[in-house]
């Protein structure tokens, strides 16, 4: 079984604090993704990378940053955290298929709920 | 621009009784591919099943299934025989055409189910 993990399921941090959100999948999967969920919003997708130390912004990138120097790590990164940035972070990871009717799907992580205070 | 919509917030359904979660998307291209996740209270996003758009028949996974209606431009999933465990947000997703690896999400239907 695919197999992604997030470091924490609960985080609380306050205004200013540098964060750092791990994410490691464990099938040697080329595509991570990092979306935030957000009560009425469903979930957006804020960075991903389709390589190691390859990286792409996604719908809401502002206030964060990504790194992945490998390829089963990809990590998110608050810069200087805000209260707007409380929110449900999710991780995923996924073969790269390169066809939008392909059937594989994302395997997501168990989710790090962020309170930034 | 690709869109995913959801309009249902919220349903309830008795349990054993068929429930059905709308989802309606938009795209100008003719290869793409729909998914639906469950996401318990624990968080996690669970695959449930997929529809190509070249696929002729329906999906159907178990107790569910996808009612996909092209010419509509929808998608919804019908959980047959609900049962308490199925309580849970659901969420329809879409794959970009041209960014193929990344999906579009709705924004969720929680479906309650009670005894």
């Amino acid at each position: 079984d695919v197999k992604v993990t997030q470091s924490s399921r609960y985080l609380v941090k306050r205004t200013g604090e540098k964060v750092f959100l791990e994410c490691v999948q464990d099938m040697d999967h080329e595509n991570m993704f990092w979306y935030r969920q957000d009560p009425g919003l469903g979930l957006r997708l804020i960075y991903f990378s389709y390589d190691v130390k390859m990286k792409e912004k996604g719908d809401i990138p502002e206030g964060y940053s990504v790194s992945r120097e490998k390829k089963e790590r990809f990590s998110l990164i608050l810069e200087s955290a805000s209260t707007n940035q409380t929110s449900m972070y999710l991780c995923a990871s996924s073969l790269s298929q390169g066809a939008p009717r392909s059937q594989e799907t994302q395997y997501f992580g168990p989710g790090t709920r962020l309170l930034v205070l | 621009a690709q869109k995913i919509t959801q309009t249902q917030p919220g349903m309830f359904v008795q349990e054993k009784e068929a429930v059905t979660l709308d989802c309606t998307y938009d795209t100008s291209d003719p290869s793409y591919g729909l998914f639906w996740y469950k996401q318990p209270s624990s968080g996690e996003m669970i695959f449930l099943i997929y529809q190509g758009s070249y696929d002729q028949q329906n999906a159907t996974e178990g107790r569910y299934s996808l009612n996909f209606q092209k010419a509509r431009k929808s998608a919804n999933l019908v959980i047959s025989a609900s049962q308490l465990g199925d309580s849970a947000m659901y969420f329809c997703a879409m794959r970009e055409r041209f960014n193929t690896d990344k999906l579009i999400f709705g924004t969720g239907t929680r479906l309650q189910v009670f005894p």
